[in-house]
């Protein structure tokens, strides 16, 4: 049974840090893993998709690897800001065939202070 | 391109009442997934629709729980018979044909059940 897991829970950091958030999953057989943001009392914003063929991806101060042979996923955050503040989701989608659907982490909630 | 669209997006229901959530996915998405926040926890999946067919249902709680998803109009998360354990934020996503491995999946800003 895929399980997901996201450390640290929760993190505080004052801007300017970059940072590293950590997603372990325990099935290496995914399709893709797919990272969110989440604001309070909001839905779901994707940040990135990688595929499970990829390495990483990239998008403004956001980079997100992949290692599927160890289970693990990182989201880098350069230069944070106080409007990067919010929960972080990733989600796995296993590769069980006829369905689609994603396994979430419980989450990193962010705290970037002024 | 409007993205997944959800109503109500707050819902107020007493306990013994019903509830009803709608999901109008993204132009040209034919599949609907809905999942379940629970407070503090993570989104757990409940179902996942194509049109006029359940796929895959193997979230679903076994009774008061039923979803559609027809030919015309949204898909529809039906809730009976509400109690407090059912307050929550549900979220539905769609996503295209998911036949290939770059399918993702668009979320909507969720409903909020609250049962009194």
């Amino acid at each position: 049974k895929q399980e997901v897991t996201q450390i640290p829970a929760a993190l505080s950091v004052p801007e300017g840090e970059n940072l590293v958030l950590n997603c372990s999953f325990t099935d290496s057989a995914i399709y893709n893993l797919q990272w969110f943001r989440q604001d309070p009392g909001k839905g779901l914003t994707s940040l990135l998709l990688i595929q499970s063929s990829q390495r990483e991806q990239t998008s403004g101060r956001l980079n997100a690897s992949l290692d599927k042979s160890s289970g693990r996923s990182t989201l880098y955050i350069a230069a944070s800001q106080p409007g990067d503040s919010a929960t972080y989701l990733c989600a796995v989608r296993p590769p069980t065939s006829g369905t689609y659907k994603y396994i979430f982490g419980t989450g990193t909630r962010l705290k970037v202070l002024a | 391109n409007a993205g997944v669209m959800q109503n109500p997006r707050h819902l107020v229901r007493r306990r013994g009442q019903e509830a009803r959530l709608r999901c109008s996915p993204m132009k040209g998405h034919s599949h609907v997934y809905w999942y379940r926040q629970l407070p503090e926890e993570g989104l757990k999946f409940m179902v996942y629709l194509q049109k006029e067919n359940i796929i895959d249902e193997s979230g679903m709680p076994k009774e008061r729980f039923s979803a559609e998803f027809p030919k015309e109009g949204p898909s529809i998360l039906r809730i009976q018979q509400v109690v407090r354990g059912d307050s929550a934020a549900y979220f539905c996503a769609s996503s295209p044909v998911p036949g290939s491995r770059s399918y993702e999946q668009y979320f909507g800003p969720g409903t909020r059940l609250t049962v009194t």
